[in-house]
């Protein structure tokens, strides 16, 4: 049972590097969230997708873009990395029933 | 605005002792809907419950209970004698939609030790 599943699991970046995370589900999950997890802050919606082709902003969108061709995937990349996005990065997918169900997560340093 | 506060953040108890776990939330809407989950040392994040705004009914599962009381806004999570296997971050979170617009917003979690 796969569920979903986060690439790649860590990763180092130099500030002004670009990066995409992929995030895969299998459950057939019409909406797929980004978070980013820091210390003392619990996790921060980045940006969500209600449908194939459909994005939305969340609570903390600067810095990052998304895209959601295929339903199964949702792609969060960073375009110029800095140090304030040294972060844990988790997606999650939810059904209409809007239980979200969490990959491992990525551990991200940008240097 | 939704809200969830969690002001404990670190718990600390011995092995078999019962544990509380508070979580109070703010919002205007009449519908909405109250998450918890755990994050264990391995880092993934683990649904345990969803609970809606109509039903007020407790729960239990097993050692886990929750305690819902709309008066006070507070959705309460308690562990019964409870094991070294419990210890992780607990994140109580809110939403107030559900379908396309369920965003979760999450509490800070607090940090639970469960020492042998």
């Amino acid at each position: 049972n796969a569920g979903v599943t986060q690439t790649p699991k860590f990763r180092v970046l130099k500030t002004g590097q670009s990066m995409t995370l992929l995030c895969a589900q299998d459950m057939n999950h019409e909406y797929m969230y980004w978070y980013r997890q820091d210390p003392g802050m619990g996790l921060r919606l980045i940006h969500y997708s209600v449908g194939e082709g459909t994005t939305a902003k969340g609570e903390v969108p600067d810095g990052y873009n998304v895209s959601r061709l295929k339903k199964q995937n949702f792609l969060l990349g960073l375009e110029s990395a800095a140090p304030s996005q040294t972060s844990v990065y988790f997606c999650a997918s939810s059904s209409v029933q809007n239980i979200q169900y969490f990959g491992a997560g990525t551990r991200l340093s940008v240097l | 605005a939704q809200k969830v506060t969690q002001a404990q953040t670190e718990i600390s108890v011995v092995e078999k002792e019962d544990v509380t776990l508070d979580c109070v939330y703010e919002t205007r809407d009449t519908t909405y809907y109250l998450f918890w989950y755990k994050q264990p040392p391995s880092g993934e994040l683990v649904f345990l419950i969803r609970r809606n705004s109509f039903d007020e009914q407790n729960e239990i599962s097993g050692r886990y209970s929750w305690n819902f009381q709309k008066s006070t806004s507070s959705f309460n999570f308690t562990i019964t004698a409870s094991q070294v296997v419990d210890s992780a971050v607990y994140f109580c979170a809110l939403s107030e939609e559900s379908g396309a617009n369920s965003k979760l917003t999450f509490g800070k979690g607090i940090t639970l030790s469960v020492r042998p």
